[in-house]
């Protein structure tokens, strides 16, 4: 069935240090990966998306790889910053207008 | 452009009693979907919409769970009677492409 596993649960880092948090998914139809940042009290704030057409999308500090082959993605946070602190979820659509699967979810933690 | 609309933003009930949260999506954004989050763990699809028709309900508990979007544009979901285990943030999400999903900031819901 449709899977999503995320690691860690928990990172913590110090502000201005790199924070990278993986995912893989089991349904090797998915074809698009957006990540979602929730901050406490707040619904899941879009951040960035990757098709499967691609290999790499950068957004001035974040970034996401694909590997299509191992089934899985990952996001890089370059000179974290404080405000960086939140849940992350990373998550798998299998296919165009259908329904998203989710990761358990990362909370980082910057510290200042 | 606004965002996803709802209300309320909290809400504590007794078990056995019944709720309804309203959604209000993007203008224009013919996808709405009723997202589940227990805490700790990432959002779960309850119901989604295109239009005013449903596309998934596979995960809806439909013995207490309903949830309707007549004229295609607002909808509501509604328990009833609520169990203990139904404590969670009820998300509404929308969307125009069928990628990219935007939520709302979610009702936090109490059953005692």
């Amino acid at each position: 069935g449709e899977n999503v596993e995320q690691h860690p649960s928990t990172l913590s880092v110090q502000e201005g240090d790199s924070a990278v948090i993986k995912c893989t998914y089991s349904d090797s139809a998915s074809n698009y990966f957006p990540w979602y940042k929730q901050e406490l009290g707040k619904g899941p704030q879009l951040i960035i998306d990757i098709r499967s057409n691609v290999g790499e999308k950068k957004d001035q500090r974040i970034a996401v790889t694909l590997n299509k082959t191992a089934k899985h993605f990952s996001l890089h946070i370059t000179e974290t910053q404080p405000e960086d602190s939140a849940v992350y979820f990373c998550a798998a659509l299998y296919n165009q207008g259908g329904k998203l699967i989710f990761g358990q979810g990362t909370e980082l933690s910057v510290k200042p | 452009e606004a965002g996803v609309a709802q209300s309320p933003r909290y809400k504590i009930i007794e078990k056995r009693q019944s709720v309804a949260f309203w959604c209000n999506p993007i203008s224009g954004h013919a996808t709405l979907y009723w997202y589940q989050q227990i805490l700790g763990q990432g959002p779960k699809l309850l119901i989604q919409f295109q239009n005013n028709g449903v596309v998934d309900d596979s995960q809806l508990p439909k013995d207490r769970f309903s949830a309707e979007r007549l004229k295609g544009v607002d909808s509501t979901l509604k328990i009833q009677p609520a169990k203990l285990e139904d404590s969670a943030v009820y998300l509404c999400a929308s969307s125009w492409t069928g990628y990219e999903q935007y939520f709302g900031p979610g009702t936090r819901l109490t059953v005692t």
